[in-house]
């Protein structure tokens, strides 16, 4: 399989507790993008990444919050003193720079509750 | 700040009935993705717009844009149970990056 994948696909977490996602996009895509989504409503964008330059953040993103693309290729984000507001499904995509249609290649989603 | 309103929310039909959902703003949009999402997927792009008064087919699917850019409809003919899912559409603010409505959230039953 090429396309976008996330891991965990589901994780529970208790309030307080640091959680860490990861993406690995599809390989020849230098733009990597993470957003979040609650039930019922659309993906709302966190931040975004050419190659391993982190080049926008969301305010959404708060200090607790953190994202890494160290080599241009993984992205992680890391959520630290999780709160129940936390609770969404964590959602990476992907898309080249040459070529670009504009189209956004989702993954699966990692979905995050905490309790 | 663009606002982007998807209507209805919620819309469940019966399978062989028509159904159109809308994507609107007060912004002129230079172009507009419209994304399907499947319950547990991640949202994956059925087609672009970007010329005002553009219509495009997709099967059973009917897109169009605006003649002003303001705002896009889907309309989807004899729905399946298959075209459950929830509806976005994102249009390009920049270069890179795409925000989404909220979505309608269709539901066929069978």
């Amino acid at each position: 399989d090429t396309g976008v994948s996330q891991d965990p696909r589901h994780k529970i977490t208790k309030r307080g507790q640091n959680v860490t996602f990861r993406c690995d996009p599809i390989s020849e895509h230098n733009r990597l993008y993470w957003y979040r989504q609650t039930l019922g409503q659309g993906p709302e964008f966190l931040t975004y990444f050419q190659n391993e330059a982190q080049l926008e953040k969301s305010r959404l993103l708060s200090d607790r919050f953190s994202a890494e693309r160290p080599k241009g290729s993984f992205s992680t984000l890391e959520i630290q003193r999780t709160e129940q507001g936390d609770s969404a499904m964590y959602l990476c995509a992907s898309s080249p720079t040459s070529g670009n249609t504009g189209e956004l290649f989702f993954g699966e989603g990692s979905r995050l509750t905490v309790l | 700040t663009q606002l982007l309103e998807q209507s209805p929310q919620f819309l469940s039909i019966q399978e062989g009935e028509n159904l159109t959902v809308y994507c609107n703003s007060s912004s002129v949009f230079s172009s507009l993705q419209w994304y399907r999402q499947e319950p547990g997927e991640g949202p994956v792009l059925l087609v672009t717009v970007v010329t005002g008064g553009e219509v495009k087919k997709l099967k059973r699917l009917t897109f169009q844009f605006g003649d002003a850019r303001k705002d896009s409809s889907l309309h989807i003919t004899a729905a399946q149970p298959g075209d459950t899912g929830l509806y976005l559409c994102a249009p390009r603010s920049n270069d890179y990056k795409l925000s989404f409505g909220a979505g309608t959230t269709v539901t066929v039953r069978a």
